[in-house]
């Protein structure tokens, strides 16, 4: 079986700190890793993906996310955030034949001016 | 030219009644997913087609139908709605089935009383 932890129901920052939202996963074999974010009121958008290769992996609005194998992490950064990044964060595996997601709980990330 | 689109976006309802969810998808994707978020923001897959053949069929009550008259779209059935099937129902595409990028539609806000 496969689980997604978020260690962190909210992240409270201000604008322009470093963030760091935390994931954890458990599986005894290979996984594909995600991030998705939600915006008040709208569907998920990938941010980011882990499939193979290099582990430190760039997406979209300055985010980055480092694979962690031996610790079975997947944490997201941002070095500088932005009122507009305010949002649900939704750390997420898939594996198996069907590569079915399973979501973490989700990060609240609320960054106060 | 919505990439993934749902209607309604609110429904409102008695229990007991009968609904259904309607999704469709502009992208040319091949797979096609059903997802509930419920209250605390829990994210959980219920359903996914590829190509109109069901391929993931989560513990969903038998009340939950879906259909896939063709690849550009997927509907959703529910029979003799309860209190707890509020929710919001995602609607979400991807390329093929695999570690690809979801879509996600805007969501369906379904309350139950």
């Amino acid at each position: 079986a496969q689980s997604v932890t978020q260690l962190d129901s909210q992240v409270p920052v201000f604008e322009e700190a470093p963030v760091e939202l935390r994931c954890n996963y458990s599986s005894s074999v290979s996984v594909y890793l995600f991030w998705y974010v939600q915006y008040p009121n709208q569907g998920l958008q990938l941010l980011l993906k882990y499939l193979s290769g290099s582990t430190l992996v760039k997406g979209i609005n300055g985010f980055e996310a480092e694979f962690n194998k031996s610790q079975t992490s997947f944490h997201l950064r941002k070095p500088s955030v932005h009122i507009s990044d305010t949002a649900e964060y939704f750390c997420a595996v898939s594996r198996g034949s069907n590569y079915k997601l399973t979501f973490g709980k989700g990060t609240l990330l609320t960054v106060n001016p | 030219d919505t990439a993934v689109s749902q209607t309604p976006k609110y429904l409102v309802t008695q229990m007991g009644n009968d609904k259904s969810i309607k999704c469709e998808q502009n992208l040319g994707h091949d797979t096609m997913y059903w997802y509930k978020q419920d209250s605390k923001k829990f994210l959980k897959i219920m359903f996914s087609y590829n190509n109109k053949e069901l391929i993931i069929n989560e513990t969903v009550p038998n009340r939950f139908s879906p259909k896939s008259p063709d690849k550009a779209h997927l509907n959703l059935h529910i029979n003799s709605l309860e209190l707890g099937d509020s929710a919001v129902y995602f609607c979400a595409s991807s390329q093929q089935p695999g570690p690809y990028e979801q879509y996600f539609g805007p969501g369906t806000r379904l309350t139950v009383t």
